[in-house]
């Protein structure tokens, strides 16, 4: 069974608006981890933010913030004051158990391309 | 610090050649990651080193995939016969129980079997 799902494939955002990208995951562990990726054409995975399940504040890192509701199963990506340079495939992922070295488990990514 | 190398980048082969990818993950990372991205799709794990002992290989074809790890720090990946459907990229990461997030990614490699 999928455990990330990422219903957007595709997104559109006019520069320096903000655009927010959906994510909701599968668990039954209580300890668990939420990434965000960006992975631009030349293929690299970039890491972009991390919220744990027992934080209670929404992570936030620069332009990017992730909103975590728990009870609803989502982190969705907020990405504030887009730039061209932000078009790229997202990726939402999620560390099943506690330890850094749990494997990770993808969704299937949404595009997003920033427009002047 | 340096990041996690692999090779080559890009390989170009036909169906029932074999292939080999190379990691070499970041100094000190003991957890060592295949995964295999098909194009318009997330990355799938295909096997999970700690130390040079696999931890998960449940979604490697092992009639056709390999994988070892002998001394701990860099990584093979081979395919043997390749078929048209392994066409992807595959993406090498390390990751270290001290680290803050854990995981850093290689380049990948993109192979494509014609």
């Amino acid at each position: 069974a999928q455990k990330i799902t990422q219903t957007q494939p595709g997104m559109f955002v006019q520069e320096k608006e903000a655009v927010t990208l959906d994510c909701t995951y599968d668990t039954s562990d209580q300890s668990y981890g939420l990434f965000w990726y960006k992975q631009p054409s030349s293929g690299e995975m970039i890491f972009l933010i991390y919220q744990g399940s027992y934080d209670e504040q929404n992570a936030t890192e620069g332009r990017y913030s992730l909103n975590f509701q728990k009870a609803r199963k989502s982190a969705n990506l907020v990405i504030s004051a887009s730039q061209l340079g932000d078009s790229a495939m997202y990726f939402c992922a999620m560390r099943e158990g506690p330890y850094n070295t749990d494997k990770l488990i993808f969704g299937t990514g949404t595009r997003l391309q920033v427009f002047p | 610090e340096a990041g996690v190398a692999q090779s080559p980048r890009y390989k170009i082969i036909e169906k029932r050649q074999s292939v080999a990818f190379w990691c070499n993950p970041i100094s000190g990372h003991a957890t060592l990651y295949w995964y295999q991205q098909i194009l318009g799709q997330g990355p799938k794990l295909l096997i999970q080193f700690q130390n040079n002992g696999v931890v998960d290989d449940s979604q490697l074809p092992k009639d056709r995939f390999s994988a070892e790890r002998l001394k701990g720090v860099d990584s093979t990946l081979k395919i043997q016969p390749a078929k048209l459907e392994d066409s992807a990229v595959y993406l090498c990461a390390s990751s270290h129980q001290g680290a803050s997030y854990g995981y850093t990614f290689g380049s990948g490699t993109r192979l494509t079997v014609v």
